[in-house]
């Protein structure tokens, strides 16, 4: 069964304290690993597709990269304006046809001031 | 603006009744999803649909409808025969990346 956990469940910063974090998964047939941002209330914002191992995409003070088993989403100097959740998808090749987009349970992380 | 609407924003259902989400995208789109969301919880899928004229169930179907007319447009019909719908519904379009609106949540009243 596809499957996609993030760790850790919530996560507090200091502005400008980097940290990192976690998305694992298991899935057959991966065509991509998506990250997205979501604020409370909104629907998620695209950040950004991961296709193969190795490779790294960065936007701001994010960063993110692939293994064959997780992705790690860096987030270098943080700014109160980065709070938000942040989760992790992967897109799985579906049993009759088609793809679908399985989704963690996300990352709530909280910059302070 | 290219983008995905959802409507309404905030929706009541009392017991017993059918409720309709609007979902609309001018992405031109072939790929359309709907998620529900709950606390703590991943996006689970309720339905998809990969092309006009056809969609497929999703995890958690049961209680759901769905119709695809246009390329444009996949609303969502809560049944009465969902018996836990107070929830955030997310509907997303997309071949390779999923774009979504801005969602609506439903209560039961």
């Amino acid at each position: 069964e596809d499957q996609v956990t993030q760790s850790p469940e919530a996560l507090r910063l200091q502005e400008g304290e980097s940290s990192s974090l976690n998305c694992s998964y298991t899935v057959s047939g991966l065509r991509g690993l998506f990250w997205y941002r979501q604020d409370p209330g909104k629907g998620p914002e695209f950040l950004f597709t991961l296709y193969s191992a190795g490779e790294e995409k960065e936007k701001e003070r994010l960063k993110a990269t692939l293994t064959k088993k997780e992705s790690f989403l860096h987030i270098t100097a943080p700014k109160p304006e980065d709070s938000a959740t942040y989760l992790c998808a992967v897109q799985a090749l579906l049993h009759n046809y088609g793809q679908n987009f399985v989704f963690g349970p996300g990352t709530r992380l909280s910059v302070l001031p | 603006d290219g983008g995905i609407t959802q409507s309404p924003k905030y929706l009541f259902r009392k017991e017993g009744q059918n409720v309709t989400l609007s979902c609309e995208q001018n992405l031109n789109h072939d790929a359309m999803y709907w998620y529900r969301q709950d606390p703590g919880q991943g996006l689970r899928l309720i339905y998809y649909s990969q092309i006009v004229n056809d969609f497929q169930k999703g995890d958690i179907a049961e209680g759901y409808s769905v119709s695809r007319e246009k390329k444009e447009s996949f609303p969502l019909t809560v049944t009465s025969a969902q018996k836990n719908p107070t929830a955030f519904y997310l509907c997303a379009s997309g071949n390779t990346e999923a774009f979504f609106g801005q969602g609506t949540r439903l209560t039961v009243v």
